[in-house]
């Protein structure tokens, strides 16, 4: 079974550009998390979405958007990058919330790297 | 709020010890834990669940204890093999059908000496 994949596996901007990050749950999985994870700091949730709809989103402003796909693949949209954007960005997916309890189950991450 | 915590650190032991990394939580009313090692370079790995119902759980080399009285959560690896160095994070669910809120610790180091 393939696992969670996203790309690109690095990504350099500059300051005020934006930046579009992608992820491929796997297969039978329709909900897809975001998180920043930076230098130092542990995961921090970033966006949730099950079925197409965004149910969730962390303490992050709206800059961060995102959107999930009919084939439950998911991007990410960072607008307006500031330095502080520099981190690695992770996609999990999961079985639906009503599956009981699942795991989150993460892809490699995209390096975004704001010069 | 809801903290999830690591009383160690780092970690670093013998090639073939066993290792026991910590991690308190906070709320009580957390439902669903998680353990992932996160090597460098990639996303965190699924190890193992537990169910708060669940005070021991058993999986390949690893099992993980659940003390509820003082919300207590440990991870012990058999016969630890350099392999196995990583981040270890502990994630907990506040409450049930909020899959999207896990909440995780900044993490422990293991580091295995050959």
């Amino acid at each position: 079974e393939a696992g969670v994949t996203q790309s690109p596996t690095h990504l350099i901007k500059t300051r005020g550009q934006q930046a579009t990050l992608r992820c491929s749950p796997i297969s039978g999985h329709t909900s897809v998390y975001w998180y920043q994870q930076a230098l130092g700091l542990g995961l921090q949730f970033l966006l949730w979405y099950d079925e197409g709809e965004e149910r969730n989103r962390g303490n992050f402003p709206p800059r961060f958007s995102g959107r999930q796909f009919p084939n439950y693949s998911s991007e990410l949209n960072v607008n307006a990058l500031e330095l502080e954007d520099s981190a690695l960005y992770l996609c999990a997916s999961s079985r639906g919330t009503g599956s009981g309890n699942q795991p989150q189950h993460f892809g490699d991450g995209t390096r975004l790297s704001i010069l | 709020g809801e903290s999830v915590g690591l009383h160690l650190p780092t970690l670093s032991v013998q090639e073939g010890d066993n290792s026991i990394i910590n991690c308190a939580y906070s709320n009580s009313a957390s439902d669903y834990f998680i353990w992932y090692k996160q090597e460098s370079g990639k996303g965190p790995q699924f190890i193992i669940d537990i169910r708060s119902n669940m005070d021991k759980r058993q999986g390949q080399r690893v099992t993980v204890l659940l003390n509820k009285t003082v919300k207590h959560l440990s991870l012990q690896i058999a016969a630890t093999q350099p392999g196995d160095s990583a981040v270890y994070f502990c994630a907990e669910r506040p409450h049930r059908g909020s899959n999207y809120k896990l909440t995780f610790g900044k993490g422990t180091l293991l580091t295995v000496n050959p």
